[in-house]
Parts: structure tokens; sequence; C-alpha cells
């Protein structure tokens, strides 16, 4: 079974400022990926950035990187230069052998100007 | 081009009637996923077709709930006797058919907020 764990409910940022959005996973699977989703009040799901188990180096994609640290099953997501728009609910998925994603219950970002 | 598109945007209904939720995927994706988020809570999974096949049902709350994607694109969710717990949004994502060494990551429609009173 997978599980992904998103502690932080809420976070605030100040505009112009960094923030990192923490996840944790758990699965028995040798082999799985990594996603970050961002969900504004539209509520559409945007896709972030992915990294997969083998990958060696942390997944990369302008503003956004993710922390990934194997041993310690975290996958946290860094967004850099926070702007206004970035505000919305962000969410850590995990896809292992099943292809099913498993989805973390969110963060909630806010960004102050 | 075109993203994943979701009808009706928003279905209010009584309890005990039937309905239907439409899924529109990206021309090319052979996956289909059908999700379900209820408030505060993050996408939780119902259904997964690959091709015109249900590869995973294994999401689905109970017999009332029931999807077909006939021919490989679009896709309907269909839900009987509908219950006040069924409402939530109803969330439906394509990609190519997934892969071990490629993220294939999932695009989703708008929604299907659905209401039962």
């Amino acid at each position: 079974a997978q599980k992904i764990t998103q502690t932080q409910p809420g976070m605030f940022v100040q505009e112009k400022e960094a923030v990192t959005l923490d996840c944790t996973y758990d699965t028995s699977d040798q082999s799985y990926g990594l996603f970050w989703y961002k969900q504004p009040s539209s509520g559409e799901m945007i896709f972030l950035i992915y990294q997969g188990s083998y990958d060696e180096q942390n997944a990369t994609e302008g503003r956004y990187s993710l922390n990934f640290q194997k041993a310690r099953k975290s996958a946290n997501l860094v967004i850099s230069a926070s702007q206004l728009g970035d505000s919305a609910m962000y969410f850590c998925a995990m896809k292992g052998g099943s292809y099913i994603p498993t989805f973390g219950r969110g963060t909630s970002l806010i960004v102050h100007p | 081009g075109a993203g994943v598109s979701q009808t009706p945007s928003n279905k209010v209904t009584e309890k005990g009637k039937y309905v239907e939720l439409r899924c529109d995927p990206i021309s090319g994706h052979t996956a289909l996923y059908w999700y379900r988020q209820s408030l505060g809570q993050g996408p939780e999974f119902l259904i997964y077709f690959q091709g015109t096949g249900a590869a995973d049902d294994s999401g689905l709350p109970n017999d009332r709930f029931f999807a077909v994607r006939p021919e490989g694109s679009v896709s309907t969710l269909k839900i009987q006797r509908t219950e006040r717990g069924d409402s939530a949004v109803y969330l439906c994502a394509s990609s190519f058919r997934p892969d071990r060494d490629s993220p294939n990551e999932q695009f989703f429609g708008p929604g299907t907020r659905l209401t039962v009173l």
C-alpha cells in the first residue's frame, strides 16, 4: 500500500521569498514516481514537477524544485521567489507499480504581498 | 491544444436520482482516470481505464457507481440512487499509457461539482 503524508495544512510566505512544502511517503515498491500538483481556487489540478525514484538528481522546473531524500522518504517541494499567483492548494502524489496515483491531503499556500 | 473537458461543471440533484458525468480526455491519451475530491481532501481514486477497458475499478465505493468508455475516448461516470454523501467534486484525468520509466503525468479536467440534496 502507498501512503502520502502532508503535515502542513496551511503555509504563509511573503512575496519573493522561498517556501518549502513538506511531503513524506511510504511504499513497498522499489520503483515509483513522485509528483506535485497545484490546485488554484478554480479547481483544476496543474502538474508541476516529477521525480523518479531512481533519478539521482533533484528535479527542477523553473521556480519549482523537488528536494528528494530517498532514505528519509521525503519529497519536499521548494518554490523560489514566490508570486501572488502561487497562492493555491498543493498536492503531493506518488505512483508505484500499480500506476494508480495516491494523493496527500494537500497544503494550502498563501502568498502575502 | 484542447485540454481535458468535463460536463456539466455543476450538477444539483435530489437524493435517489440518477446522474451521469462526462469526461472528454486529451486526444491521443489512452489512459483515463476518475477521482472524487471532498472538501479539504486530496483526490480519491475511483477507476482507471486503459483504452476501452476498466483496468482498475478498485476505488469505486459501491455498486451504485459505474463508468464506461465505449470507444476509448469519452468516458461517462454513472451514479445510481444518489445519496447526500456522494456530494463532491468529481475529477477526470488523462495521460499517455503508464510507463515505469516515464512520468506520463496526468492532465486533469476542471471537475464536476455534484450536490445531492
